[in-house]
């Protein structure tokens, strides 16, 4: 089955830390760029960072820059988000998302999402 | 940074009818734009890509069109399971991604 299931959402304190995963399977994985996208309570989507399908070109939104950290596992088909210095604006729930391309030059449009995993930042 | 508008923010219509939501950027993007709908409980699920092309298994009624700034997604004779909120996407600039704040389409 194609698909792309998260995990390691909580709750966390403010300038506490979480690492997200994203698991894959059913597609060829390192064919794909891959990101997070992260939808507070009654918002739209937002994105929050992508990598490339080798992990060559990695970016991330001015929001999060320096705070979180996207990487890959090709080997393991799987996708990461390190978040650290987590503030109460980063509640949300936080959907893995794969790209329709590789992602080296360009972004392309999400064509498989997770079922998301929700991160809650509060003392 | 590239602002997204879309418009209406939300919208009534009824079962058959005929509906047109409207996505505006701050600037040209060409055809880095695509559309998403949402239901409740659900993640986004990419219905146009490239600003007009039709993904994969979703429904000729819903079509798109435009390029540069200013881009819309018609959606003809509604049906039930269309009654969701409906989302612009660009993945032209810097933030290399960003979203529109999404169109609530409701049951008349």
């Amino acid at each position: 089955e194609v698909q792309l299931v998260e995990s390691g959402g909580g709750l966390v304190q403010p300038g506490g830390s979480l690492r997200l995963s994203c698991a894959a399977s059913g597609f060829t994985f390192d064919d794909h760029a891959m990101h997070w996208v992260r939808q507070a309570p009654g918002k739209g989507p937002e994105w929050v960072a992508g990598i490339s399908w080798g992990s060559t070109r990695v970016e991330y939104a001015d929001s999060v820059k320096g705070r979180f950290t996207i990487s890959r596992d090709n080997g393991e088909n799987s996708l990461y988000l390190q978040m650290d210095s987590l503030r109460a604006e980063d509640t949300a729930l936080y959907y893995c998302a794969k790209d329709r391309w590789g992602g080296n030059s360009h972004w392309s449009y999400f064509d498989l999402w997770g079922q998301g995993t929700l991160v809650t930042v509060s003392s | 940074d590239i602002q997204m508008t879309q418009s209406p923010s939300s919208l009534s219509a009824s079962v058959g009818d005929l509906v047109t939501i409207t996505c505006r950027t701050s600037q040209n993007i060409g055809s880095y734009l695509n559309w998403y709908q949402q239901k409740p409980g659900k993640a986004p699920n990419v219905l146009i890509y490239d600003a007009s092309r039709l993904q994969t298994g979703v429904p000729s009624r819903f079509s798109a069109r435009g390029s540069g700034t200013t881009f819309t997604l018609t959606i003809s004779d509604l049906q039930p399971e269309d009654f969701a909120t409906y989302y612009c996407h660009q993945t032209y600039g810097n933030p290399t991604n960003s979203f529109g704040q999404g169109t609530k389409l409701e049951i008349k």
